[in-house]
């Protein structure tokens, strides 16, 4: 399979406390794209970043890439209970348009 | 913004009827895709489609077809709906390289 897997499958944190997703992936990458879906919705697009990069940040989110580990993390700072989501990981694949997901990390965010 | 819109929020059909489902984009992209999603499973593609009238199979294209006969509509049938097929149906627009945008999803039951 060449989808990404995130790790761990279930995360439940206080509110204020900082989230970690981790995902790995098996092949080469142009891209790696974050989504989060919000119970019972489609997926809402996070954040990209290039293979030739490192580090990304966007408002309280932050992902890196080591593609010599093929993994990558997003970081959500200061948590909320809007962050309560499911978020996926997307490697954008060499030489693919598709993208494959995988199964998600579920965050709940307690108040 | 780019729009990606499902036709149906909820279906519900009977087995043996032929169902579609419908999604429009609005930023004349080339690529659509229809997923599935079920608990467990995470997303699945169904089919993806990277023009007019031109379809690949993604990896479940069993007891689905689809159709593209114009550049923002892309539909799903399910030639003859199973209960199996009781799921989640999300269609996504966009590219690789810059992200998709899903639709808000069909919640398709079978019975």
């Amino acid at each position: 399979s060449q989808q990404g897997e995130e790790d761990p499958q279930a995360l439940s944190i206080q509110e204020g406390e900082n989230a970690t997703m981790n995902c790995s992936y098996k092949t080469s990458i142009n891209n790696l794209q974050w989504y989060r879906q919000n119970s019972g919705r489609g997926l809402v697009h996070l954040i990209l970043i290039r293979s030739n990069e490192r580090e990304k940040h966007s408002g309280r989110l932050r992902v890196t890439l080591d593609t010599s580990k093929k993994s990558s993390s997003l970081l959500i700072t200061a948590s909320r209970a809007a962050d309560t989501a499911s978020y996926f990981c997307a490697p954008g694949l060499q030489g693919a348009q598709k993208l494959v997901f995988g199964q998600g990390t579920r965050l709940t965010i307690n108040p | 913004d780019v729009k990606v819109t499902q036709s149906s929020r909820y279906l519900v059909k009977r087995t043996g009827e032929k169902v579609f489902l419908e999604c429009v984009q609005d930023m004349d992209h080339e690529n659509m895709f229809w997923y599935r999603q079920d608990p467990g499973l995470g997303l699945r593609l169904i089919y993806f489609s990277y023009d007019v009238k031109m379809k690949e199979k993604g990896d479940i294209p069993e007891g689905y077809s689809v159709s593209r006969e114009k550049k923002e509509r892309f539909s799903l049938i399910l030639e003859s709906a199973s209960t199996n097929q009781t799921s989640m149906y999300l269609c996504a627009s966009g590219y690789r390289d810059y992200g998709y945008t899903f639709g808000s999803g069909t919640r398709l039951t079978v019975v």
